[in-house]
């Protein structure tokens, strides 16, 4: 059964930072490209990165383009985000969502919570 | 600065046909966006429901079909149930505006 579980949310201040991780099993995590999503309360959702099998390939949203950083660790089966310079329009749920590229996007994790609040 | 639009809400009937859209300010959506659409309950993490324009997932209900209608891509749900009430999103893949996905802003369905 593919299982994604993220991890590693919290509060923060302002300008401070975070890193998010996403654990994945079921299935061979090297072979598939992961992204993270976030959904601001009562908003709707928002595609944040997209990293491929290799690293090779990466993506940002401009909202946290130089600000967040998208990595993974295919031998520990994670995907993580490195995230500074938060700001208080960063709160929201992030998600870990399998595919990209060529695969679909299928499997979601039930997502962390990051607030930053003074 | 792309911005995928979607109806905010609609309603339908159960049993009814409703269709969905997703439009882009980029131009007709064409297969090469790669077209996926997503349900939401409250509380609940989001489920993927098609890919790739018009393919389905293996727990994707029959009732719900992917298509491109009119430059925009579409999600048409025939035979409404009552557990189709829920938020539904589409993402687009701006592959040759720098590379990134974009989401719809949502729309809300009510099965009334």
């Amino acid at each position: 059964e593919v299982q994604l579980v993220e991890s590693g949310g919290g509060l923060v201040k302002p300008g401070g930072s975070l890193r998010l991780s996403c654990a994945a099993s079921g299935f061979t995590f090297s072979n598939f490209g992961m992204n993270w999503v976030r959904q601001a309360p009562g908003k709707g959702l928002e595609w944040v990165s997209s990293i491929s099998t290799s690293t090779s390939v990466i993506y940002y949203s401009d909202s946290v383009k130089g600000r967040f950083i998208v990595s993974r660790d295919n031998a520990k089966n994670s995907l993580y985000l490195q995230m500074n310079s938060l700001r208080v329009e960063d709160t929201a749920v992030y998600y870990c969502l399998r595919g990209g590229g060529r695969d679909p996007l299928d499997y979601w994790g039930q997502g962390t919570l990051l607030t930053v609040s003074s | 600065q792309t911005v995928v639009t979607q109806e905010p809400s609609l309603t339908v009937s159960p049993g009814g046909t409703v269709t969905l859209t997703c439009a882009s300010n980029t131009g007709a959506v064409t297969s090469g966006y790669y077209p996926n659409w997503f349900q939401q309950k409250p509380g609940q993490a989001p489920r993927a429901l098609i890919y790739s324009t018009n393919n389905k997932h293996s727990w994707t209900p029959a009732r719900f079909s992917g298509s491109l209608l009119g430059g925009k891509a579409a999600l048409t749900l025939s035979g409404v149930q009552p557990e189709d009430e829920a938020e539904y999103y589409c993402l687009l893949h701006l592959l040759h505006y720098g590379g990134a996905w974009v989401f719809g802003g949502g729309t809300k369905l009510t099965v009334l």
